[in-house]
Order: structure tokens, then C-alpha cells, then sequence
């Protein structure tokens, strides 16, 4: 069964750091979605994409943040200079119809 | 604005006896309504979803949910609570967009007791 798939599983880095997490969407889907989880708190909507621009973005996904589909099949999530607070699950997700997006496992980000 | 209201945070239930987590929605526009589960360091599991047609929807793991437009809820059930159902579950809420995002609830953990 086609999956979404996420990398790094894991990743720590220092404050002020540049982070790209990976994102390999199912292969014909063309909405592509990324969500924030903070430790214990709700799943909050970031940004999606489509048609290799965004089509929405929420107040969180600010000009630290950015998503590029660089080859057709990855798509990434940049965190320009990491803070405290951007430590989190990320979620990538994707769809093809209206009804239902498909999530990744998850990529949990540590800021120090 | 469309929002998703799930009430209380944390329920617990024994072995055994019925679950039911609560979700109300708001929109003014038909939604598409779901119920994903995240069990411990994992990602989020589709249990089920309503788009058209039966309001009653079964899902996986014995999980069930009825949309009622009257009382714009989605509340989830499950008859009989298993131990391994013991995770956090999140409703959540779409419309009748195709790139339209998914808008989750706060979540309930649902504890299982022994």
C-alpha cells in the first residue's frame, strides 16, 4: 500500500540552524500538506501546496519557514534559524481527492 | 470560520464498557468529518470518515461514528474497549475543496482501564 514517508525521523539541532525535513509524497497525489504538533498539544495546520506554489498558509508559517517540490517527488520543509519553540512533530501529508489526506510518520524536531 | 470541538481532554473508561468520544463541528458548509488515532511515538491513523451518503460510518478496530447534521456532531464509539485502544484521538473536520486542508480538534486520550 502506498505511504507517505518522512526523514529524518529525528533530528536535534541548536538554535539558529537551518533544518530541511523530507517529505516523499504518494506518487500521484497533488496536494501536498504540512502540520505542526507540539509536545502534547493538537495538530495545527502549517501550509499546503499546490501546483508548485502555496496555496494556503497559516499565521504560524512565517519567513522562517519555506516549501520547495524540488525534483517531483520530495517535497521539503525549511526552517530557515530554528528557535526553541519550532520543536515539534512534523507531519507531511498528501492527497489526491477531496475527503482525505494521507500522513507520514512524523518528523520530530529538537531545537537546544 | 469552521472549527472542530472536542470536549474533554482526557476520558477513561474500563475494559470492557463503552467508549464514546465527543466532537461538534462548525461550518457553513457540508463538511467531510474524520477520526484519526495516534498511538505513542506514532504518527496519525485514519480510523474513519464521513463524506456523503450513510451517516453512520464503521472504521477499523471495531470503531464507529454517526454524523448528525441536526446536532453538528461526530461522535466516536466503540462498544467494547480493548486495552491496546488506549491512545489519543483527534477529530477532525474538511470541506468540500479539493486542497482544502483538514482543521483537527485539541485531541482526547482515551485511557484504558485495567
Amino acid at each position: 500500500e502506498p505511504e507517505v514517508t518522512q526523514t529524518p525521523s529525528h533530528q536535534v539541532t541548536q538554535m539558529g540552524q537551518e533544518v530541511i525535513l523530507r517529505c516523499v509524497p504518494i506518487s500521484n497525489h497533488l496536494y501536498f500538506y504540512w502540520y505542526r504538533q507540539i509536545l502534547g498539544q493538537k495538530v495545527e495546520f502549517l501550509v499546503s501546496f499546490y501546483n508548485n506554489e502555496i496555496s494556503e498558509k497559516s499565521e504560524i508559517f512565517d519567513d522562517q519557514f519555506s516549501v520547495e517540490r524540488p525534483d517531483g517527488s520530495n517535497f521539503t520543509l525549511k526552517i530557515r534559524s530554528t528557535k526553541l519553540e519550532d520543536s515539534a512533530m512534523y507531519f507531511c501529508a498528501s492527497n489526491r481527492v477531496a475527503g482525505e489526506l494521507f500522513f507520514g510518520e512524523g518528523s520530530r524536531l529538537t531545537v537546544l | 470560520a469552521q472549527s472542530v470541538t472536542q470536549l474533554g481532554s482526557h476520558v477513561s473508561v474500563s475494559e470492557g464498557a463503552l467508549v464514546l468520544l465527543r466532537c461538534n463541528y462548525s461550518s457553513s458548509v457540508p463538511p467531510y468529518l474524520f477520526w484519526y488515532v495516534q498511538y505513542p511515538n506514532q504518527g496519525l491513523q485514519l480510523l474513519l470518515k464521513y463524506t456523503t451518503g450513510a451517516t453512520l460510518v464503521k472504521g477499523i478496530n471495531g470503531f464507529e461514528a454517526e454524523f448528525k447534521k441536526s446536532e453538528t456532531s461526530f461522535h466516536l464509539t466503540k462498544p467494547s474497549a480493548h486495552m491496546s485502544d488506549a491512545a489519543e484521538y483527534f477529530c477532525a473536520v474538511s470541506f468540500m475543496n479539493r486542497d482544502d486542508k483538514i482543521i483537527f480538534g485539541k485531541g482526547t486520550r482515551l485511557h484504558i482501564l485495567p
